[in-house]
């Protein structure tokens, strides 16, 4: 169980085009998902919260006009990176939580998507 | 500022041999203390979440101890495997919500 799908896994773009990234629990309910960014050799770091039906909740320093979240089901989150440049070729990760209690605090991961911009 | 620390070196070790990894944190007062593993390009995998209260918790191999006091948690891979190569990252929850901080991990390479 808890199973996320993360699509595409591979991307690669021209600068100054958008690219949406999915993100989809495929077997439970998530009631909040986050999309992470990670450069290689480094840590994942957040970019922004998102719950079902409301606005996302972007950390310090990440453009919300730039990385556009949507979060219309409970099954669905997209990141779309608008007008990419290459220096947002990274990793990007979703990842969702569902459960209650202490298993809220545990996230259920994507396989991650590959953007390069060149 | 709110500081996650892991072991930025490598650490390689035998076949059967017990792997420790250190994650200690400054300015956090965690309810619980959660352990993943990530595979290169891949997203990260939960193994373990250990609780404030709890100063030890296992899972098959694997075995997680918290000291609240030391600000530490130790995370412990008995009779490693070559499998168990990858990178290790410790999490704490963030101030807000139910959003993660991850450490930088340290990467484990078990050798035959």
């Amino acid at each position: 169980g808890a199973v996320v799908s993360q699509h595409p896994s591979r991307v690669i773009c021209k600068s100054g085009t958008s690219v949406k990234i999915e993100c989809r629990s495929l077997d439970f309910q998530a009631t909040t998902m986050f999309w992470y960014r990670q450069f290689p050799k480094q840590s994942l770091m957040l970019m922004a919260t998102s719950n079902e039906g409301s606005k996302a909740t972007y950390e310090q320093g990440v453009e919300k006009d730039k990385f556009l979240i949507n979060h219309a089901s409970l099954t669905l989150s997209t990141l779309t990176v608008t007008s990419a440049h290459p220096e947002d070729s990274s990793f990007y990760i979703c990842s969702a939580t569902g459960g209650q209690g202490a298993a809220k605090n545990i996230q259920y991961f994507g396989a991650g998507t590959r953007l390069s911009v060149l | 500022s709110q500081k996650i620390e892991q072991n930025s070196e490598a650490l390689n070790i035998q076949e059967g041999k017990t792997a420790t990894l250190t994650c200690n944190y400054t300015n956090y007062s965690p309810a619980y203390l959660q352990w993943y593993r990530q595979d290169p390009g891949r997203g990260p995998v939960f193994l373990l979440l250990i609780r404030e209260n709890e100063k030890e918790k296992r899972k098959e191999r694997l075995k997680v101890t918290f000291d609240t006091t030391l600000k530490q948690s130790l995370f412990h891979i008995t009779a490693s495997q070559p499998a168990d190569s990858a990178t290790y990252l410790c999490a704490l929850v963030a101030n807000s919500g139910y959003a993660l901080n991850f450490g930088k991990g340290t990467s484990l390479l078990v050798t035959p």
